[in-house]
């Protein structure tokens, strides 16, 4: 399966900032996934990230808020805007495994904490 | 719309039980099912891949069960450690994406 590497892995920011979270994958993978998971909930999924396209936002999700760049088959960033005491959580990326399985695979993930 | 719940949200038991957790989901028509652990504060990490056409899954002292037409898969702990102390999610991935549980949280105490 493939290795993700997520960084940073923990970050304590102002509000108002922003932050931005990076995912390297160590094979081409079509799909690139961002969840978020706030204290105490499971797992809910901000966007689905191809490359060469637009990122498509689940809903309750923004573009401006959570602007997703996917530049090539192994590497994506999301960023957190203007951020508030409300975005602290912890922000993964996932990807899919290949046809035939549909695993997925999770980095690390950033602990954010917005102060 | 699937709904994955696990039952219970909160275990803790002495080092050496045997364990059960459980999840269920609305929709049978799913690819597959996943457990993972989490360690507070990280990532996921995979357990087990349960395809829609299997039953079963083994690794080590894990054991997760699948039964599709009712809805429910059974994680297995045989000889709990300290060490298993983590959040355990299942999560279920069917035609239109991924829905997690919201997890079950084990204390295995020394």
């Amino acid at each position: 399966s493939a290795v993700i590497s997520q960084k940073p892995s923990r970050d304590i920011c102002q509000r108002g900032t922003s932050l931005t979270i990076q995912c390297q994958v160590d094979s081409q993978v079509t799909m690139m996934f961002w969840y978020r998971q706030q204290p105490g909930q499971s797992l809910t999924l901000i966007a689905t990230a191809n490359q060469g396209s637009e990122a498509t936002y689940e809903s309750g999700f923004v573009i401006d808020k959570f602007p997703i760049s996917r530049p090539n088959l192994t590497f994506s960033t999301l960023t957190v805007s203007n951020m508030s005491p409300e975005d602290s959580s912890i922000y993964l990326c996932s990807v899919e495994g290949e046809a035939g399985s549909y695993g997925y695979t999770f980095g690390s993930g950033t602990r954010l904490t917005v102060v | 719309k699937q709904e994955v719940t696990q039952i219970p949200a909160a275990l803790s038991v002495p080092e050496g039980e045997n364990l059960v957790l459980n999840c269920s989901f609305t929709d049978s028509a799913i690819y597959n099912l996943q457990w993972f652990r989490q360690d507070p504060g990280k990532g996921l990490t995979s357990l087990l891949l349960i395809q829609s056409s299997q039953r079963e899954q083994t690794s080590g002292r894990l054991n997760a069960s699948l039964d599709k037409s009712s809805g429910r898969s059974t994680l297995y702990i045989a000889a709990s450690q300290p060490g298993d102390s983590a959040t355990y999610l299942c999560a279920v991935r069917d035609n239109n994406d991924m829905r997690f549980g919201a997890g079950t949280r084990l204390t295995v105490k020394p």
